[in-house]
């Protein structure tokens, strides 16, 4: 299984904050992902990247972006935080099958 | 991309076993099956993966018939720790590019003792 590692787990923050959400992996992963899922709903594609220098948009439409300088970071910023971004976001990597580091569960007052 | 359907719900009881059945009617040529388990809270966990007939590991086993327009996640003996959400996702694995993943609303797998 893949160790991808996401940091923080847990963020609360003001409305108008810019944040980062990291997320790391070690087993040399290409493909990369971020998914936006609301509780008790199903994920949403938001990001991804297929190596470095590489990102594109997915089917979730998000004010969020993200950045591939390594092959093992893959952060995703908002520039100004707003409750509607409260969410849990996950990330995975994939070598044909996708794995999941444990998320993030940001909520924005 | 292939239209999943799989039951939103489903209870048992702890030692039995469960199977979850879910329609992937226009599955491609080139799609893979795989299943997905998630605790609240955490990521998605892959369970197993397979294209055709039945592919077996150390937690379980899917049945996919010759038709590949459906497919049965096989859970032996569950117990109370198997409650979770399970999911069902059907896509290629592409050489080149990125592979985009559709999930569904997943089933929500109660365990009773």
């Amino acid at each position: 299984e893949a160790d991808i590692y996401q940091t923080p787990r847990y963020l609360v923050i003001g409305t108008g904050k810019k944040i980062t959400l990291e997320c790391s992996q070690t087993m040399g992963h290409d493909k990369m992902y971020w998914y936006q899922q609301d509780p008790g709903m199903e994920l949403h594609l938001i990001h991804y990247s297929y190596g470095v220098n590489s990102t594109e948009k997915g089917d979730l439409s998000s004010e969020s972006t993200v950045s591939r300088i390594r092959t093992e970071h893959f952060p995703l910023t908002l520039e100004s935080a707003r409750p509607s971004h409260t969410s849990q976001y996950l990330c995975a990597t994939s070598n044909g099958i996708q794995y999941f580091g444990a998320g993030t569960r940001l909520s924005v007052l | 991309l292939a239209k999943i359907t799989q039951p939103i719900s489903m209870d048992s009881y702890e030692g039995q076993e469960v199977n979850i059945t879910c329609s992937h009617n226009n599955i491609a040529t080139n799609d893979y099956i795989t299943w997905y388990q998630q605790f609240p809270s955490q990521g998605p966990r892959f369970i197993i993966q397979g294209y055709k007939t039945k592919v077996t590991n150390e937690v379980a086993s899917l049945f996919i018939p010759a038709d590949r327009k459906s497919s049965t996640l096989s859970l032996p003996r569950v117990s109370l720790s198997d409650t979770a959400v399970y999911y069902c996702l059907v896509g290629a694995f592409p050489i080149q590019g990125a592979q985009k993943l559709v999930f569904g609303q997943g089933t929500r797998l109660t365990i009773n003792p």
